[in-house]
């Protein structure tokens, strides 16, 4: 039941440039988008996100974009940064029944190298 | 920054033994989880805990698991008799409520021999 996929599991980019990190759905119901970002031994950490009515949130060097219409979602960071190496998961949360969670997907490792 | 932090941050146990994994969350938030990730897979939801109960399970959480916040801080996941397939990182989460992002705690690895 891959409701939430990340279709990229790494990727690699040089300082500087442009990372585009790329997540798809297939539940209509989601409402709420997430990028968490997961560093070796430490829990999943809070990026960035975007609500399902809106098509693009930023956040510094973060930008989300939501295509309702093609089930995607996608993370870019500009300029890439050496310490943005992790991996990043998209999440997406479904609210149902008056309780609600998160779907994620396998993550991407992204590598910036230097 | 408050964060939601998990005890131990390893545990090996035999199979069929009992284990409790313990979880401080963010003192101000009224939702908790329980996330686990197996090795190289996809982080996965098992229960979500608001108002004293439980109020959403995944079908892992079968009746080997159960959740407890016994007091005003601590929120626990018990595992009554331990199984190799339960050997993962399992990551305790809080939130305030409306739309906040879950925190995610640095996560307890059992490791099931």
């Amino acid at each position: 039941d891959q409701q939430v996929k990340q279709n990229s599991p790494s990727l690699s980019v040089q300082e500087g440039r442009i990372s585009i990190l790329n997540c798809d759905y297939t539940n209509s119901m989601f409402d709420y988008f997430l990028w968490y970002k997961k560093y070796p031994a430490e829990g999943p950490t809070f990026l960035i996100s975007i609500s399902s009515i809106k098509d693009k949130n930023e956040d510094g060097r973060f930008t989300v974009f939501l295509n309702k219409s093609a089930k995607h979602l996608s993370l870019h960071i500009v300029p890439s940064q050496p310490g943005d190496s992790a991996v990043y998961f998209c999440a997406a949360r479904l609210f149902q029944g008056g309780s609600e969670k998160l779907v994620f997907g396998k993550g991407t490792k992204l590598t910036v190298n230097p | 920054e408050p964060e939601v932090t998990q005890t131990p941050s390893h545990q090996v146990t035999q199979m069929g033994q009992e284990v409790i994994l313990r979880c401080v969350p963010i003192s101000n938030h009224l939702y908790f989880y329980w996330y686990r990730q197996i090795l190289g897979q996809k982080v996965e939801f098992l229960v979500s805990f608001y108002n004293n109960e439980i109020s959403e399970k995944s079908e892992i959480f079968d009746d080997q698991f159960s959740v407890e916040r016994p007091d005003g801080s601590n929120f626990t996941l018990k595992i009554r008799s331990t199984k190799l397939e339960d050997s993962a990182m399992y990551f305790c989460a809080s939130r305030a409520g409306g739309t906040s992002p879950l925190h995610f705690g640095n996560g307890t690895r059992l490791t099931v021999t």
